[in-house]
């Protein structure tokens, strides 16, 4: 059973556009919700975090929004760019188990 | 560059034999984590040592099996490997539980 659902698998967007990453979970005892960014042959990066008492939080381009009574958490990219190519995985974690989405590949056209 | 290093980069076996596949943390970390990403199944937790001590076990088979030793540097060993177990394993650390994870290069494994 997939802990994580996560949203589309694929995406394309132009560059500037905002592409948007979905993620669901059904256990409320998860409470740190990360996202990873991948590039080929390369180990995930984290990239930002979120803990469930806040709703938003942005570091430079990148935002999560969450929704603690949908169970929903979701990453924009801002103007985002060609060198934002990459796999982004999301993740749940109670702490000691870490569950992640299955990826979405993005792609930026120049 | 993560300070999470993974050796080796690639290693390539043939079925039935085992290997081991050692990950040493970032300086200080105490928490070391191993993943298997597969095609197919994605990025699968597999267990978790906090200190030398395991803390939490994801879906790792019983031909697996992992130690943290006192240097806290971590191995994961694979038995009796199948065409299947052909993945890129990584080894994660962080502080410790809960917090954020850095990810080491990965080691490609290729079953024949």
């Amino acid at each position: 059973q997939q802990q994580v659902k996560q949203s589309p698998q694929s995406l394309i967007v132009q560059k500037g556009g905002i592409p948007i990453i979905n993620c669901a979970y059904e256990n409320t005892a998860f409470d740190y919700f990360p996202w990873y960014q991948q590039f080929p042959g390369k180990g995930p990066a984290l990239l930002i975090a979120i803990r469930p008492d806040v709703s938003e939080k942005k570091e430079g381009r990148f935002t999560i929004s969450f929704n603690k009574s949908a169970k929903q958490f979701s990453l924009h990219i801002m103007d985002s760019q060609p060198g934002d190519s990459a796999t982004y995985f999301c993740a749940a974690s109670t702490g000691n188990q870490f569950y992640f989405g299955t990826g979405t590949s993005l792609t930026v056209i120049p | 560059d993560s300070g999470v290093t993974q050796t080796p980069k690639h290693l390539i076996t043939a079925t039935g034999q085992r290997v081991t596949l050692r990950c040493s943390p970032r300086s200080g970390d105490l928490s070391v984590y191993w993943y298997q990403q597969s095609l197919d199944q994605g990025l699968q937790f597999l267990i978790q040592y906090y200190n030398g001590e395991e803390r939490a076990k994801g879906n790792i088979l019983e031909r697996f099996s992992a130690q943290q030793f006192p240097d806290l540097h971590s191995e994961l060993n694979l038995s009796s490997l199948e065409l299947g177990d052909s993945a890129l394993y990584f080894c994660a650390s962080s502080v410790a539980s809960g917090y954020e994870q850095y990810f080491g290069p990965g080691t490609r494994l290729t079953v024949t």
